[in-house]
């Protein structure tokens, strides 16, 4: 199965734009892109999805390119709160048709005052 | 409230001694999985479920058994645990498809001594 590529680290300061880019080469036609935040010790937290173009909500963008084949998490105006590790996820087809979903390996943000 | 619950959330054990880690939603979700979480591995996928009584592997079934008998539980079980399972596990629950938004359960840390 392919896998989702993901910086493993990023620093920040408070105030600024952060954007995280995820490589997912192989993602299905029907896959859709998902986002999610993780604090220390606590499950993963849904952030934000998109299938194309672009999505916003009210804590983040996504942007993803026409070939699908990447994804940027844009967070604006970060806070030492965003200090988390970012997850990019894909599900992927499975021989048969069933759906795993690949988790990278995260982007650890730490935001600096 | 909507949420994924997961007993215990601590547990220290000896190898080789049974053990089951609960999972239940409230959500009437269809689809339902568990991750480990290991330092510098993010998440990985240990089995998932996408209906009552359909369970699959996942990327890291070794060791580990899952059951389905209802849309609300999936509980891990570790008939013979060893000390390379010490880990963060997480269940979640979403939807129907592993790419709708996961509801991840808080976590249960597992030491195998």
């Amino acid at each position: 199965l392919a896998k989702t590529t993901q910086p493993i680290s990023m620093d920040s300061y408070e105030g600024q734009e952060v954007n995280i880019t995820c490589s997912h080469n192989n993602i299905a036609t029907n896959d859709y892109i998902t986002w999610y935040q993780q604090f220390p010790s606590q499950g993963p937290r849904f952030i934000i999805q998109g299938y194309k173009t672009k999505v916003t909500n009210e804590v983040a963008s996504l942007f993803i390119p026409a070939d699908r084949k990447s994804s940027t998490l844009s967070l604006p105006r970060v806070s030492l709160s965003d200090t988390a590790v970012y997850y990019c996820l894909v599900g992927l087809h499975a021989s048969g048709g069933s759906y795993i979903p690949t988790f990278g390996r995260g982007t650890s943000l730490i935001v600096h005052p | 409230e909507a949420q994924v619950t997961q007993n215990p959330r601590y547990l220290i054990t000896v190898t080789g001694k049974k053990l089951t880690v609960t999972c239940s939603q409230n959500m009437n979700h269809e689809y339902m999985s568990w991750y480990r979480q290991d330092p510098g591995l993010g998440l990985r996928q240990i089995y998932y479920s996408m209906n009552v009584e359909v369970t699959d592997k996942g990327d890291v079934p070794e060791g580990y058994k899952v059951s389905r008998k209802e849309k609300r539980n999936f509980p891990l079980i570790l008939e013979s645990p060893s000390p390379n399972q010490t880990s963060l596990y997480f269940c979640a629950s979403s939807g129907t498809y592993s790419t709708d938004t996961q509801y991840f359960g808080p976590g249960t840390r597992l030491t195998v001594l």
